[in-house]
């Protein structure tokens, strides 16, 4: 599976877009960006994923670029629930397919 | 629908003692997995069932980890010995056959710390 770079750690004002943008050179043909976060003490959730159009559903929106080596995960309104890390991830769509998380971006929407 | 169930939430044991954590996947998944997080090595996958099969096990630290599945609606993670540095939070996820993207659904994880 490809590997992907995120910043370290971002801040965002509540009630404003939080952008998330992720590297992701060697993504092949076949792969798919995923994205997951962790909020504080819980297991991992799942947000969105798309291969190459972006893609939009109750919790973000997904920006592939053409070349598809770089993406951002939009929240619209980041609230202070949104705070997690949020994790970039690059696989090949399959039938039970483990995923290999990165260190994300830590994401703090601040009052 | 209850999501995935893990137990017990915190366990706390000392060194040299066998370790069993428990999984109940969403009923009708067919994949489960075993991760493991820890501040210096973050998520990592230990290993994962496909219809109860285990499929891949490249995540298993040692021999002292062993993972069964003895049935579609359970599963467990034995440490035996445990060890101070197999304290972590494991988390335990099932994902289903379709859906968005094979979504996996997280449990709240069990904190083991040894002693």
């Amino acid at each position: 599976d490809a590997k992907t770079t995120q910043p370290t750690s971002m801040d965002c004002a509540e009630g404003r877009a939080a952008n998330l943008p992720c590297n992701h050179s060697t993504i092949s043909g076949n792969e798919y960006v995923y994205w997951y976060r962790q909020i504080h003490s819980q297991g991992p959730q799942y947000i969105i994923h798309g291969l190459k159009n972006n893609e939009t559903n109750e919790m973000a929106s997904l920006i592939i670029t053409e070349d598809r080596k770089s993406s951002t995960l939009i929240l619209p309104h980041a609230t202070l629930r949104d705070t997690a890390v949020y994790y970039c991830i690059v696989r090949v769509y399959n039938q039970g397919g483990k995923l290999i998380f990165g260190q994300g971006t830590e994401l703090s929407v601040k009052p | 629908d209850a999501g995935v169930i893990q137990s017990p939430r915190h366990e706390v044991t000392e060194m040299g003692q066998e370790v069993t954590l428990r999984c109940k996947p969403i009923s009708g998944h067919n994949s489960l997995f075993w991760y493991r997080q820890t501040m210096m090595r973050g998520l990592e996958l230990l290993i994962y069932f496909n219809n109860n099969v285990p499929i891949d096990d490249s995540g298993m630290p040692e021999d002292r980890f062993s993972a069964k599945m003895p049935n579609a609606s359970f599963s467990t993670l034995k440490i035996q010995p445990s060890e101070p540095r197999d304290s972590a939070v494991y988390f335990c996820a099932s994902s289903p056959t379709s859906g968005r993207g094979n979504e996996q659904f997280f449990g709240p994880g069990t904190r083991l710390t040894v002693l």
